[in-house]
């Protein structure tokens, strides 16, 4: 069965760089998630989109933002890096706002 | 009060063993509950989603208790490959966000 794809896998950015990280979800699923998730921390909730409108909002840096696109995909725009944004960054889509959420493989993104 | 929370562990659990854990959360209002597998450096993957008391899938159950507002994960017949780290995840109330607890590792030997 087709999974979310994100890509890219791994992303190495200078300090004050930008960073694009795309979501491409299960297909038919209508509804994006954002999660940050540093190392030995949990999955942290940053944004959500439900047909192409955000839906919540968690603790997403005003430095970071993202959209949906028409065809359900999702980039998330991350500017003026900083070291503290190392992390894996998971996409999880479903169907409809339910809560069953299914994770993408996710972006390692080191900032240096 | 932290929303959801696990016990760290390590459970070390002997090959074909059982093991269980729990998972306690605060809000009382919460529906619905799932247990996500997460393996090292890998994305979390959904083992199982619980409504109601209780969901069985093979070796896995998970039992709900809205009285003491736990959720336990059952393990029967442990495999080498069930090692992991096991998180419990509650949606907020309101929104569609999840809230993890911290998760639970398991390593099964030999």
């Amino acid at each position: 069965a087709a999974g979310v794809i994100q890509s890219p896998r791994h992303l190495i950015k200078e300090k004050r760089e930008t960073a694009t990280l795309k979501c491409y979800p299960i297909p038919r699923h209508d509804t994006v998630y954002w999660y940050q998730q540093g190392p030995g921390q949990d999955p942290q909730f940053l944004i959500s989109f439900y047909e192409k409108m955000q839906s919540d909002k968690g603790s997403i840096p005003d430095r970071f933002s993202a959209q949906q696109f028409s065809d359900y995909h999702s980039e998330l725009n991350m500017s003026s890096l900083e070291l503290g944004d190392s992390a894996l960054y998971f996409c999880a889509s479903s169907f409809g706002q339910t809560n069953e959420q299914f994770f993408g493989p996710g972006t390692r993104l080191t900032v240096l | 009060r932290k929303e959801v929370e696990q016990d760290p562990g390590p459970f070390n659990v002997p090959e074909g063993a059982t093991v269980a854990f729990n998972c306690t959360y605060s809000n009382s209002a919460s529906q619905s509950f799932f247990w996500y597998r997460q393996d090292c450096r890998k994305e979390p993957k959904l083992l199982m989603s619980v409504y109601s008391s209780g969901n069985e899938d093979g070796r896995f159950t998970a039992q709900l208790n809205r009285a003491s507002q736990y959720i336990s994960l059952l393990i029967r017949d442990s495999k080498l490959s069930d090692s992991a780290t096991y998180l419990c995840v509650v949606p907020r109330a309101a929104g569609n966000k999840l809230t993890f607890g911290g998760g639970t590792r398991v390593l099964v030997k030999p």
